[in-house]
């Protein structure tokens, strides 16, 4: 059973278009992460929520915890093909701060010029 | 600051096989686990090490084993590897008392078993 869902599993737009990109769990989370990997690399960073209902901008990227802690999303406005990669959502599996972090399966954002 | 940095960046094995690999945590940090991602797929973790000793395991077999050492730096060891062993491994470092579970991963080692 994944703990983390992540949806789509694939997603191949136009540049300048949006998205929407969601995690989703049936626990709650005390933090998610989320990253960013492209082919070969490891995993980026781009954000952590920690708070219910929380949301972070980071330049066209908004992110989104839910009120309950149990789902983020992560928004991209007007993408680029420099977006292009595997975004991962992750988190200690409950009770949390463990060090340990599971994964959701990652989507894939391909951006066409 | 120099950030996690894993060696080597690739290595072919063949079956049966025993591989290294090594890791040095981001600075400031004592604490580095080690995940195994299959292309296309999540990271799934295999174990963490602080203070010189592994404290969490996933479900991964006793071939996978590992080291920490005094300067927080750590190495994976693979023993009598298997084809489905071929993956990209990653080591990421956390200072065990940070206040969120963020983890900051290294570029990777891609193992390719033959």
């Amino acid at each position: 059973t994944q703990l983390l869902e992540q949806s789509p599993q694939f997603l191949s737009i136009q540049e300048g278009e949006n998205l929407t990109v969601y995690c989703n769990s049936s626990s709650v989370f005390s933090s998610l992460q989320w990253y960013r990997q492209e082919p070969g690399e490891g995993p980026v960073l781009l954000v952590t929520v920690v708070t219910g209902g929380e949301v972070k901008k980071l330049k066209r990227l908004t992110f989104q915890f839910g009120d309950a802690r149990k789902d983020s999303s992560l928004h991209i406005t007007a993408a680029q093909t420099g977006d292009t990669g595997l975004y991962l959502c992750a988190g200690p599996p409950p009770p949390g701060n463990t060090g340990k972090l599971i994964f959701g399966q990652g989507t894939t954002l391909q951006v066409k010029p | 600051d120099a950030g996690v940095t894993q060696s080597p960046t690739h290595l072919i094995k063949t079956r049966g096989q025993q591989v290294t690999l090594r890791c040095s945590p981001k600075s400031g940090h004592d604490t580095v686990s080690w995940y195994q991602q299959a292309l296309g797929q999540g990271p799934q973790f295999i174990f963490q090490y602080y203070e010189e000793e592994e404290r969490q395991r996933g479900n991964f077999p006793d071939r996978f084993s590992g080291h920490q050492f005094p300067n927080y730096s750590s190495e994976l060891n693979v023993n009598a590897l298997l084809l489905g062993d071929s993956a990209l491994y990653l080591c990421a470092s956390r200072h065990r008392r940070g206040f969120t579970d963020t983890q900051y991963f290294g570029p990777g080692t891609r193992l390719t078993v033959l």
